[in-house]
């Protein structure tokens, strides 16, 4: 069966330090990738989106990249973390041609200091 | 562009009450829908989607919802509320973009079921 894997669960970084956050999945090949980020009492705002390795799609600009080194991996980054990068980042995968079955991560708690 | 509204940040019921929770879209086509549930620190559960077959979509935990056209809403419903409903509710829109096919969220619905 098909998983998905997000880590850290919650993490606490200082402004001005870097970020990675890792999402991978198992038992499926060629998925469609997504961040999302939720910010306190707001809905979920997509970040990125990736069709395949190092194909990388941006929805806003913003202090945060994206990285798709391995088919099934997934990376979000950044340099320099500002205040505003707190929130709850979603991990998702698809199925590419295979319709509408999303799967979310659990989710990484980031909170900004 | 497509866009989701969902009336009612909060909503709190009675156990055993029914649920109703609020849902319109915009989109210039069909849309596919669908209603997450999101408990706390959780990633998001799927609870069902529309998918232009029936209108009447039956999903997981005794909710559906229905596919209003004329309204452009896609509300979710259960007629018996249970404590372990209480959690945050989503409304998503899919485009068809066929390579994206990324969903647009709404801001979410938090609902608390009172014993």
């Amino acid at each position: 069966s098909q998983t998905i894997h997000q880590w850290p669960a919650t993490l606490v970084q200082p402004v001005g330090s870097p970020l990675s956050l890792e999402c991978t999945v198992e038992g499926t090949s060629n998925p469609n990738l997504y961040w999302y980020r939720q910010a306190a009492g707001r809905g979920l705002q997509l970040l990125f989106y990736s069709v395949g390795i190092g194909q990388i799609s941006s929805e806003v600009p913003q202090n945060l990249s994206a990285s798709r080194p391995q088919d099934r991996q997934f990376i979000l980054s950044s340099k320099k973390l500002l205040l505003s990068d707190s929130g709850f980042y979603l991990c998702a995968w698809r199925k590419t041609g295979g319709g509408l079955g999303y799967t979310f991560g659990s989710g990484t708690r980031l909170t900004v200091v | 562009a497509q866009s989701v509204t969902q009336l009612g940040s909060h909503v709190s019921v009675s156990e055993g009450a029914l649920v109703l929770l609020r849902c319109n879209y915009s989109s210039s086509v069909p849309p596919y829908l669908f209603w997450y549930v999101q408990y706390p620190n959780q990633g998001l559960q799927l609870l069902l989607k529309y998918t232009s077959a029936a209108t009447l979509v039956k999903g997981i935990n005794g909710f559906e919802a229905e596919f209003k056209k004329s309204e452009t809403s896609f509300h979710l419903t259960k007629p018996s509320a249970h404590m372990s409903d209480a959690a945050e509710y989503f409304c998503a829109v899919s485009d068809r973009d066929t390579g994206r096919r990324a969903l647009t969220f709404g801001s979410g619905t938090r609902l608390q079921v009172q014993p």
